[in-house]
């Protein structure tokens, strides 16, 4: 297994427009999130799978926002009427189930430009 | 909320040198992780070193090692023995017993390792 996948690397807009990421996790790990970077930021947590339930939602997650994993596999995540402000590093990350402190394995990232 | 704070933004170490990186956390939790993971430039995030809270022994990691102060809410990274690859930024991360999907991670250290 080669680790999390994302796709596409990098995506740039215009305003208004909208844009969907995939992101392919580890094949075994049942657990899916995903999150948003800014510059000169740490990554900021977004939405939560297991399998193919979204169990939990940011509030940095807008209407304009929505996740999807249907088959409790890839998941996708759409942003609909882009703006300025969504320019940043999408990161989808995974992890198994089990104890807690198992560590979330990180994709390369999809960097959005908002033209 | 739990928030992580980074107060160094950027650090410098000579090769084969040691550095340590800060980071400290606010909680009211007694149970709960913490992580760092380092991003090199344009490549994805990786674990580098974790620590339960439960654990009065500091995490040890070949040359990475934390100082974990529980009482503090410290939790330090330091890297012996410095290589050139271990450039990149370094995020510390912390992740609540009860809430393990959401984690929250401080703005970041960059690293430079000068030869």
């Amino acid at each position: 297994d080669t680790g999390v996948s994302q796709n596409p690397r990098h995506k740039i807009t215009k305003r208004g427009q909208n844009v969907t990421f995939r992101c392919d996790p580890i094949s075994e790990h049942n657990r899916l999130y995903w999150y948003r970077q800014t510059l000169g930021q740490g990554p900021e947590f977004l939405t939560y799978f297991q399998n193919e339930a979204q169990l939990e939602k940011s509030r940095l997650l807008s209407d304009r926002f929505s996740a999807e994993r249907p088959k409790g596999s890839f998941s996708t995540l759409e942003i609909q009427r882009t703006e300025q402000g969504d320019s940043a590093m999408y990161l989808c990350a995974s992890s198994s189930s089990g104890n807690s402190n198992q560590p979330q394995h990180f994709g390369d990232g999809t960097r959005l430009s908002i033209l | 909320a739990q928030t992580v704070t980074q107060s160094q933004p950027e650090m410098s170490v000579q090769e084969a040198e040691t550095v340590t990186l800060s980071c400290t956390y606010d909680t009211s939790e007694s149970d709960y992780y913490l992580f760092w993971y380092k991003q090199p430039p344009s490549r994805q995030m990786i674990l580098v070193i974790r620590q339960e809270a439960y654990k009065q022994q500091n995490a040890t990691e070949n040359r990475f090692s934390v100082n974990f102060q529980k009482a503090a809410k410290s939790f330090s990274l330091k890297i012996s023995d410095s290589q050139l690859g271990d450039a990149a930024m370094y995020f510390c991360a912390y992740r609540s017993s009860l809430n393990n999907n959401d984690m929250r991670f401080g703005a970041g250290t960059r690293l430079t390792v000068k030869p």
